[in-house]
């Protein structure tokens, strides 16, 4: 079973810059989260996907965008980067159904750095 | 909005003592779910043990298990014979179980074992 991955692993942009982050959802997982963690911080929820759509959104300005395709991979977009956006962003699966549907498992996560 | 609590931002105990790691929550919910999750330095963001809030058996998994008070909307983890790979971020964390499954982290605690 393939557990979730992310790419990047290390991303440096400049302040007004555009950042896409990817994310492969585990094996038979059709939901995606994204948290947005803050060094010293614990993570805080961007949004989520289910079946290609947005199934909820935390307090984030609309500048971060989201997708999420056919095979349940998504992707994070940020316009317009601030200094404020530098984080790990991470991403996590999970399955609505099954044994134990609230599970979210994570993935290794992005680091973010807007200079 | 739902708000998790962890008072201990640090703490330290030696290999093979017990450490009882403190959380609070709050909520008007009366059906959700609990979970520890563990990061160590790797980012890596690890489920540790989950406890349904309509169960009132507290849950286990090993040297890992929690006292989880709902009238006091207290959930505490307890290590058992704590060893050095125990060394890591420790976060608190709530779904409600309506809506978007979004988790809702503490702050945090870093609890590191000593030799």
């Amino acid at each position: 079973e393939t557990g979730v991955t992310q790419s990047p692993t290390h991303l440096i942009k400049t302040r007004g810059q555009q950042v896409t982050l990817r994310c492969s959802s585990q094996s038979g997982h059709n939901t995606v989260s994204w948290y947005q963690q803050a060094l010293g911080q614990g993570p805080q929820f961007i949004f989520q996907y289910y079946r290609e759509e947005e199934n909820g959104r935390g307090n984030f300005p609309p500048r971060f965008s989201g997708l999420q395709f056919p095979n349940y991979s998504s992707e994070l977009n940020v316009n317009a980067l601030e200094l404020d956006d530098s984080a790990l962003y991470l991403c996590a699966s999970s399955h609505p159904t099954g044994p134990h549907p609230y599970e979210q498992y994570f993935g290794p996560g992005t680091r973010l750095t807007v200079t | 909005a739902q708000t998790v609590t962890q008072s201990q931002p640090e703490m330290s105990v030696q290999e093979a003592e017990t450490v009882t790691l403190s959380c609070t929550y709050d909520t008007s919910e009366s059906n959700y779910y609990l979970f520890w999750y563990k990061q160590p330095p790797s980012r890596q963001m690890i489920l540790v043990i989950r406890q349904e809030a309509y169960k009132q058996q507290n849950a286990t998994e090993n040297r890992f298990s929690v006292n989880f008070q709902k009238a006091a909307k207290s959930f505490s983890l307890k290590i058992s014979d704590s060893q050095l790979g125990d060394t890591a971020m420790y976060f608190c964390a709530f779904m409600e179980i309506q809506g978007a499954q979004k988790l809702v982290f503490g702050q945090g605690t870093r609890l590191t074992i000593n030799p």
